[in-house]
């Protein structure tokens, strides 16, 4: 197993800000990361796969980067639609997921 | 566009056997590997098992052997069992599909990582007496 800490655990903004989500890896996965989206009642939705890569359909407000153990997810000019949790995921050598960020209206 | 449908029971005694079953439409069967995760408030996302269409299977160690994942290729469908059941198991059931990535040859072999890119609605499971 490889833990992932995410960081903050909530985090509270407006619409049109800037946001900035960190992921960090108890050992290097290289890229071997991604990123979800959940919200209330339904299931995680990728948004970012090995670290950097957009997910189809995904709007290209969202943008992720890192490598070895330290990741970011950044999400520009935020939507009504973005408040939800957020999930970093490892999957370098089975699946860990981080603990969520949870993205709240200010 | 592929679209994942599991059912199972939700209500179960302590010491019962999950019985879990997704069914996969859409999309190829085997050019991806077939997942199980689940979520509760104690424990966050925990991955349990990974299994593909040949019956090559991979189990997330933390939760011993209770768990049992086994496909049926004939339906494009993937099971879970989880045998002696207690309330540390109540949580969301997911399925998932594990898109696969070419990561390199390590040690003169192909090697390639897996991240999930679709998921089930999830099934509640409530282990109660």
């Amino acid at each position: 197993d490889i833990p992932v800490t995410q960081s903050p655990s909530t985090l509270s903004a407006s619409v049109g800000d800037r946001v900035t989500i960190t992921c960090r890896a108890s050992e290097s996965i290289s890229t071997w990361l991604a990123w979800y989206q959940q919200k209330p009642g339904t299931a995680p939705k990728l948004l970012i796969y090995k670290a950097s890569t957009l997910e189809s359909g995904v709007p290209s407000r969202f943008s992720g980067g890192g490598s070895g153990t330290e990741f970011i997810l950044t999400i520009s000019n935020l939507q009504p639609d973005d408040f939800a949790t957020y999930y970093c995921q490892q999957y370098k050598s089975s699946y860990t997921f981080g603990q969520g960020t949870k993205l709240e209206i200010k | 566009q592929v679209h994942l449908q599991q059912w199972g029971a939700g209500l179960l005694k302590p010491s019962e056997t999950l019985s879990l079953t997704c069914a996969v439409y859409g999309g190829s069967f085997s050019d991806y590997s077939w997942n199980w995760i689940r979520q509760s408030p104690e424990k966050g996302l925990e991955w349990i098992a990974e299994i593909d269409h040949r019956g090559a299977t991979s189990y997330n160690p933390s939760l011993k052997s209770r768990f049992t994942v086994s496909v049926d290729t004939s339906k494009n469908q993937f099971s879970l069992r989880a045998r002696s059941v207690t309330a540390a198991d109540t949580a969301t059931y997911f399925c998932a599909r594990a898109r696969r990535q070419f990561g390199g040859i390590v040690a003169m072999s192909l090697t390639y990582y897996h991240y999930m890119d679709v998921w089930s609605k999830g099934t509640t499971v409530t282990v109660s007496s």
